[in-house]
C-alpha cells in the first residue's frame, strides 16, 4: 500500500479563491511528521508546513493550513486567497518515527499540480 | 551560501558513462539524504547519512549507484555505466533534527539526462 496518496493530480483555482489540496496517509506508528512542499518550475522543493502526529491544533503559516484528520489519516492543505505565484506542484510527505534504520526519511506522494486561473 | 548547494545543476552523459553528483549541505547539519525523482512523479528515497556513516541505503536501485560523505559534510553520488533509466533530477536535502519532526531542506537538485 502507498504511504502517500494524493488523489488529485491536477486542481484548477481562481485567484483570490481558497482550495484544498487532499492526502492520506498510512502508517502503523504513534509518533510521525506530516509536511507539504511546493515545488515551482524551477525545481526547488520549498517546505509550507508541518504536523506532528502528537499536535492538537491544526498547523497554520501564513496562507497555508493543514487540515489534520488523525482518525481518517488525513492531512489535506489549505490555500487561503491564492495567488498567481502559488501555481506550482504540491507534495505531501510523511516522517514515521519508528524507522528502523534510523534514518527518518520523507516519504512523499505523487503530488498534485496546481494551476491559478487570474 | 546558507543553503543546500548541489552541482552540477545539468549534466548529460552518452549511456555507459561515469557520472558524479555533488552536494553541499546546510552547516552543521548532521543528516543528509539523496533523492532521485523522475519526470511527473515525487522524489523516491535513496540513502541517508548520519555525518559520515551511511546508516540506509535501501533506496539504491543497484549496485551501479554509489554515495560518499567522507568528512560529514559534502556528499558525493556517483553513478557507474549510466543508463537511460537513469534519467531524473537527484536531489540533496539536509536535516538538523536527528529524528522525525525536522524540516528537510532540499537543493535545486542535479538533471541527469543519460542520452
Amino acid at each position: 500500500a502507498q504511504k502517500i496518496t494524493q488523489t488529485q493530480p491536477g486542481m484548477f483555482v481562481q485567484e483570490k479563491e481558497a482550495v484544498t489540496l487532499d492526502c492520506t496517509y498510512d502508517t502503523s506508528d504513534q509518533s510521525y511528521g506530516l509536511f507539504w512542499y511546493k515545488q515551482p518550475s524551477s525545481g526547488e522543493m520549498i517546505f509550507l508546513i508541518y504536523q506532528g502526529s502528537y499536535d492538537e491544533q491544526n498547523a497554520t503559516e501564513g496562507r497555508y493550513s493543514l487540515n489534520f484528520q488523525k482518525a481518517r489519516k488525513s492531512a489535506n492543505l489549505v490555500i487561503s486567497a491564492s495567488q498567481l505565484g502559488d501555481s506550482a506542484m504540491y507534495f505531501c510527505a510523511m516522517r514515521e518515527g519508528n524507522s528502523g534504520a534510523g534514518s527518518y526519511q520523507l516519504t512523499f506522494g505523487k503530488g498534485t499540480k496546481l494551476s491559478v486561473i487570474p | 551560501g546558507a543553503g543546500v548547494s548541489q552541482s552540477p545543476r545539468y549534466k548529460v552523459a552518452k549511456r555507459g558513462q561515469d557520472v558524479a553528483l555533488r552536494c553541499d549541505p546546510i552547516s552543521g547539519h548532521v543528516s543528509l539524504f539523496w533523492y532521485q525523482q523522475a519526470l511527473g512523479q515525487g522524489p523516491e528515497f535513496l540513502t541517508y547519512f548520519q555525518n559520515e556513516a551511511q546508516l540506509d541505503k535501501s533506496g539504491l536501485p543497484s549496485d551501479r549507484f554509489f554515495a560518499e560523505r567522507p568528512e560529514g559534510s559534502v556528499s558525493t553520488l556517483k553513478i557507474q555505466r549510466t543508463q537511460q533509466e537513469d534519467s531524473a533530477v537527484y536531489l540533496c536535502a539536509s536535516s538538523l533534527a536527528l529524528d522525525y519532526t525536522g524540516e528537510l531542506f532540499f537543493g535545486e537538485g542535479s538533471r541527469l539526462t543519460v542520452l
